[in-house]
């Protein structure tokens, strides 16, 4: 079964508009962490934001914010208001466990921003 | 400037002519680990380490091969590579307190395999 699940495999959104960005996780750890990161067409991996599972809130990393919902199992990434600099792969990635360092990974979603 | 760094970033080679990726990190991190990326798979892990000499199979490690006889070095060995190991592999660092610290990605290295 997959552990991580992203819906999108590509988006298209108006340059200003927020975006949601969909991940969903299985696991019955009680300790895990979920990260994003993006890939521009360059190919880089870029650490985004990180949610641990006893975080009380949802992080925020300037224009980027997880709305984790704990019971729903799930980590979506919204982005306020986009650039075409966002233009990139989306990968959502979960680690297992305190001191696992392990990632599992989603198959990503290509968001294209039009100007 | 803390960094991954991989080499070659391009190879094009035939089947079964030996290679080898390498990666070293200057942060003093003890987790290493390789992946590839393949269209519409992510990314998948193929070995990782979580200390000098101490290196464990991830989900696909068929045809790899891989050594930590240093801190710093993680290199990548394909002793006879062949067309479906043609893919971009990653290496990536991490420090050893788990929790929310990063993994850190080199720039990647897109490997043919003719």
């Amino acid at each position: 079964a997959q552990k991580i699940t992203q819906t999108q495999p590509g988006m298209f959104v108006q340059e200003k508009e927020a975006v949601t960005l969909d991940c969903t996780y299985d696991t019955s750890d009680p300790s895990y962490g979920l990260f994003w990161y993006k890939q521009p067409s360059s190919g880089e991996m870029i650490f985004l934001i990180y949610q641990g599972s006893y975080d009380q809130q949802n992080a925020t990393e300037g224009r980027y914010s997880l709305n984790f919902q704990k019971a729903r199992k799930s980590a979506n990434l919204v982005i306020s208001a986009s650039q075409l600099g966002d233009s990139a792969m989306y990968f959502c990635a979960m680690r297992e466990g305190r001191s696992n360092y392990q990632l599992i990974w989603g198959a990503g979603t290509k968001l294209i921003i039009k100007p | 400037e803390a960094q991954v760094t991989q080499n070659p970033r391009y190879l094009i080679t035939v089947t079964g002519k030996k290679l080898t990726v390498t990666c070293s990190q200057n942060m003093n991190h003890e987790y290493m680990s390789w992946y590839r990326q393949d269209p519409g798979l992510g990314l998948r892990q193929i070995y990782y380490s979580m200390n000098v000499e101490v290196t464990d199979k991830g989900d696909v490690p068929e045809g790899y091969k891989v050594s930590r006889k240093e801190k710093r070095n993680f290199p990548l060995i394909l002793e006879s590579p062949s067309p479906n190991q043609t893919s971009l592999y990653f290496c990536a660092s991490s420090s050893g307190s788990g929790g929310g610290q990063p993994q850190h990605f080199g720039d990647g290295t897109r490997l043919s395999i003719l």
